[in-house]
């Protein structure tokens, strides 16, 4: 199984501030179709996760252009440009090149 | 609007078995591989099984492979999971997802494994 790893796993962070999460696989995710399935998900406290972006940097539907993902191969990141209030939560980046699709431990964004 | 809805969660002992169900609406059912991830209280998200548009393939992580099924009734826009032999480290919450990429979640559903 691909393992994920994310740091840092806690993130306090001023609103109004830039966050950043960084994302590591133990394997190359560039599948046989020259895609690479590297997602990004959000979870709030008390709620189901919600899907941010897909393939490294495509935002979901409705997703503020405030967060962006990049990286490639093994090494991916997510920001978030500024800080809200809304943004506190739960951050999981999620590998879907190989089944079992596998999921990192989660970063957790706060407001100092 | 996309919605997923979740039943079948409930307390049962170990060994024993559930039925979960999830209720698809807002998008095109049959066009959709359609799955279900797991989180355990307090844990990390774990995908357990995927289905294919047409139920030909299935997928399932090993912890729970020849214990769970996954299946679908296209003409419900429904997707299930079986659960048997359960044991205690399958509590979770249960989330029914849409698509490979995860697009859609829905609320959930608990499944409580313990004597």
């Amino acid at each position: 199984d691909i393992v994920m790893t994310q740091t840092p796993l806690s993130s306090p962070v001023t609103l109004g501030q830039p966050a950043s999460i960084s994302c590591r696989s133990s394997q190359s995710l560039v599948h046989s179709d020259g895609n690479t399935y590297l997602s990004w998900l959000q979870q709030r406290p008390g709620q189901p996760p919600r899907f941010l972006i897909y393939k490294i940097s495509d935002r979901f539907s409705g997703v503020p252009d405030r967060f962006s993902g990049s990286g490639a191969v093994t090494d991916f990141t997510l920001k978030i440009s500024r800080v809200e209030a809304e943004d506190v939560g739960i951050y999981y980046c999620m590998q879907a090149t190989q089944f079992p699709f596998t999921f990192g431990p989660g970063t957790k964004v706060e407001i100092k | 609007e996309v919605q997923l809805v979740e039943s079948g969660g409930g307390l049962v002992l170990p060994g024993g078995s559930l039925r979960l169900s999830c209720s698809a609406s807002g998008f095109t059912f049959s066009s959709s591989w359609m799955g279900w991830v797991r989180q355990a209280p307090g844990r990390g998200l774990e995908w357990v099984a995927k289905i294919k548009q047409d139920g030909s393939e299935k997928n399932y992580v090993d912890s729970v492979r020849g214990r769970f099924t996954i299946s679908r009734d296209n003409a419900k826009n429904s997707v299930y999971l079986q659960l048997n032999s359960l044991r205690a480290e399958d509590t979770a919450v249960y989330y029914c997802v849409k698509d490979q990429r995860a697009s859609y979640w829905g609320q959930g559903t608990l499944v409580t494994v313990s004597s």
